[in-house]
């Protein structure tokens, strides 16, 4: 079955610092999308990347979409303490109806 | 605001019990789903609806049911609970199958001694 992965496990940076998280699927994706969950909370809708190639921003957020549509990433731009918290990314795999979560990137920023 | 709520924030459930987890949203929703998070293995998909009496099996489906009677609740049960459910269990709900972003409730998590 399908498989998403991200890279790292766990980050810690200091404030002002950049940030990058990394998304692999083992296979090719119709959409990705990425949340982000705070501590104690739950994950949070952040933005979807549907064409290949696709880059969007956010304020200090930058998301890719892999030419393969089998790779995503997510970048910070110094980071802050109200970055602090897990990022996921979830992908559905061409055709199908099925979200699949990555693994998740913890970061945590220190002042 | 979008509503997603699941009834019970905190459970401890003994071995062999059976534990319904409620979830309710307000937002006409046609597809909801039920998650389980595990440090380390993010969000794994257990059961998904798509329509009232509708189920599809997730990726981890063994030692769960699900029943979706009304489009707006959609309960995940768990027959004869076991010290490996233990775990945080999350609700969602989303407008499109196949594009719309989930609407997560605030977990119930449930301790099986």
């Amino acid at each position: 079955g399908q498989q998403v992965m991200q890279i790292p496990q766990y980050q810690h940076v200091q404030e002002g610092e950049d940030f990058t998280t990394y998304c692999n699927s083992s296979t090719t994706l119709s959409n990705i999308q990425w949340y982000k969950q705070r501590p104690g909370g739950h994950p949070v809708f952040l933005i979807q990347l549907v064409k290949s190639g696709e880059v969007k921003k956010q304020k200090r957020l930058t998301f890719q979409f892999g030419e393969a549509k089998k790779n995503s990433s997510l970048h910070i731009t110094a980071t802050q303490t109200t970055d602090v918290g897990t990022y996921f990314c979830a992908g559905r795999e061409g055709g199908g109806n099925k979200l699949t979560f990555g693994t998740g990137t913890q970061l945590k920023v220190e002042l | 605001d979008v509503k997603v709520t699941q009834s019970s924030r905190y459970l401890v459930k003994r071995t062999g019990e059976k534990v319904f987890l409620e979830c309710v949203q307000d937002m006409d929703h046609e597809n909801m789903f039920w998650y389980r998070q595990d440090p380390g293995l993010g969000l794994r998909l257990i059961y998904f609806s798509y329509d009232v009496k509708m189920k599809e099996k997730g990726d981890i489906p063994e030692g769960y049911s699900v029943s979706r009677e009304k489009k707006e609740r959609f309960s995940l049960i768990l027959e004869s609970a076991s010290t490996n459910q233990t775990s945080m269990y999350l609700c969602a709900s989303s407008s499109s199958i196949r594009t719309g972003e989930l609407f997560f409730g605030e977990g119930s998590r449930l301790t099986v001694l």
